[in-house]
């Protein structure tokens, strides 16, 4: 039963341009959403979060959206930059209990 | 302030046997989370350990156990290992249980 789900296992983009991962999710009593970034050889690195009372967060290039009545949540990378390659994980939980992840997108900025 | 760190990186053992790994938190975090993530999933939840008792577990079989340690380091033992536990083991400590965590480099486990 994989709650978090990443539809695209990749994607491709121009430096410079926008790139946007999706997510969705099944489980309602989530209420806190977060993004991993993973280099190759590394654990998965924190990038940002929100809360499921906020519909949006944006800390530097990165965005994140949430839209609570679609179960959906997107990153927003503007502008991307080839150091942006990597896998993205998206996650979420309910308070207190377990982190759930989907199963990553590789992100290629290409220069 | 040093990170988490993770040991071994690399480990090969043999269907049927035990194997520990080890995990010491980031400074000042009480709280570890081990995540298995197999090739092309993402990682999967087994188990948090919060000031040195389980606080929530996956849907993994009893052979996996933990231990965390009151310098709040920790250890996953797997025992008769299995084919499918083939994969990469993440440790992850955090300030608390639903805060932000950080994580580990990985070890990664082949049985053979």
């Amino acid at each position: 039963d994989q709650q978090v789900k990443q539809n695209s296992p990749s994607l491709s983009v121009q430096e410079g341009r926008i790139s946007i991962l999706n997510c969705d999710y099944t489980n309602s009593m989530f209420d806190y959403f977060l993004w991993y970034k993973k280099y190759p050889a590394e654990g998965p690195t924190f990038l940002i979060s929100i809360s499921s009372i906020k519909d949006k967060n944006e800390d530097g290039r990165f965005t994140v959206f949430l839209n609570k009545s679609a179960k959906h949540l997107s990153l927003h990378i503007v502008p991307s930059q080839p150091g942006d390659s990597a896998v993205y994980f998206c996650a979420a939980n309910k308070s207190y209990q377990k982190v759930t992840f989907g199963t990553g997108t590789k992100l290629q900025v290409i220069p | 302030e040093t990170g988490v760190t993770q040991s071994p990186t690399h480990l090969i053992k043999t269907r049927g046997q035990q194997v520990t790994l080890r995990c010491s938190s980031q400074s000042g975090h009480n709280t570890v989370s081990w995540y298995q993530q197999a090739l092309g999933q993402g990682p999967q939840f087994i188990f948090q350990y919060y000031r040195e008792e389980e606080n929530g577990r996956g849907n993994f079989p009893p052979r996996f156990s933990g231990l965390q340690f009151p310098n709040y380091s920790s250890e996953l033992n797997v025992n008769a290992l299995e084919l499918d536990d083939s994969a990469l083991y993440l440790c992850a400590s955090s300030l608390g249980p639903s805060t932000e965590a950080f994580f580990g480099q990985g070890t990664r486990l082949t049985v053979v």
